[in-house]
């Protein structure tokens, strides 16, 4: 059964960066994807961006264009997610989410990480 | 981008409730949504998915229907663990979307 933990709560600057990780154990992580969500306080769902590291495709969202990179290491089992030129209303929880996609089906995200807050704040 | 419409917003329900939430996208999307229960800001859980399959695990109280641009997520009786916020997701295309969430709560 697929597990996916994610670092740590995080406090940055405006224009600065944060990069999140998203540990997967339980599964062979090579056979499905990961996609990246994020929920601002009292907000709902965002996608952000996915990576399907079998196909070697990488996707984002048009408003995170520029500013998201999404990579996957196999060794470690683990994805992250880094997002640069900070501000403000970038202040939310970002979680990863298995990415699973059959074209009979399409893509449903399951399970998910326990969730990072990110602050951005001067 | 595709536009997922939730409805309602919020409900309360008494235990025991028959509940129901509807999802309208802003095109036709054939059978690809999903559907979503939230906790108190933990990770969501998936509970449908294509519109009408039970996700494993998942009791058989809930049931999906639904294809083209209208979609409903059924409770057939309210049970206390399902007090939570329920998101309805587009997996047509990208970027995949979500309703603004249907807030479902004590009566």
């Amino acid at each position: 059964q697929v597990q996916l933990v994610q670092s740590g709560a995080d406090v940055k600057k405006p224009g600065s960066s944060v990069k999140v990780s998203c540990k997967a154990s339980g599964g062979t992580f090579s056979d499905f994807g990961i996609s990246w969500v994020r929920q601002a306080p009292g907000q709902g769902l965002e996608w952000m961006g996915a990576i399907i590291p079998l196909s070697g495709t990488i996707q984002y969202a048009q408003q995170f264009q520029g500013r998201l990179t999404i990579i996957a290491d196999e060794s470690t089992t683990t994805a992250y997610m880094e997002l640069s030129s900070l501000r403000p209303e970038d202040t939310a929880i970002y979680f990863c989410a298995r990415d699973e996609r059959a074209g009979t089906t399409g893509v449903r995200f399951d399970p998910w990480g326990q969730g990072t807050l990110v602050t951005v704040s001067s | 981008d595709i536009q997922m419409t939730q409805s309602p917003s919020s409900l309360s329900a008494f235990v025991g409730d028959r509940v129901t939430i509807t999802c309208r996208a802003s095109q036709s999307i054939s059978s690809y949504v999903n559907w979503y229960q939230q906790k108190s800001g933990k990770g969501p859980k998936l509970l449908i998915y294509a519109a009408s399959s039970l996700q494993r695990g998942v009791p058989s109280r809930f049931r999906g229907s639904g294809s083209g641009t209208d979609f409903t997520l059924t409770i057939s009786s309210l049970q206390p663990e399902d007090f939570a916020t329920y998101y309805c997701q587009q997996s047509f295309r990208t970027p995949f979307t979500f309703g603004q969430g249907t807030k479902v709560e004590i009566k």
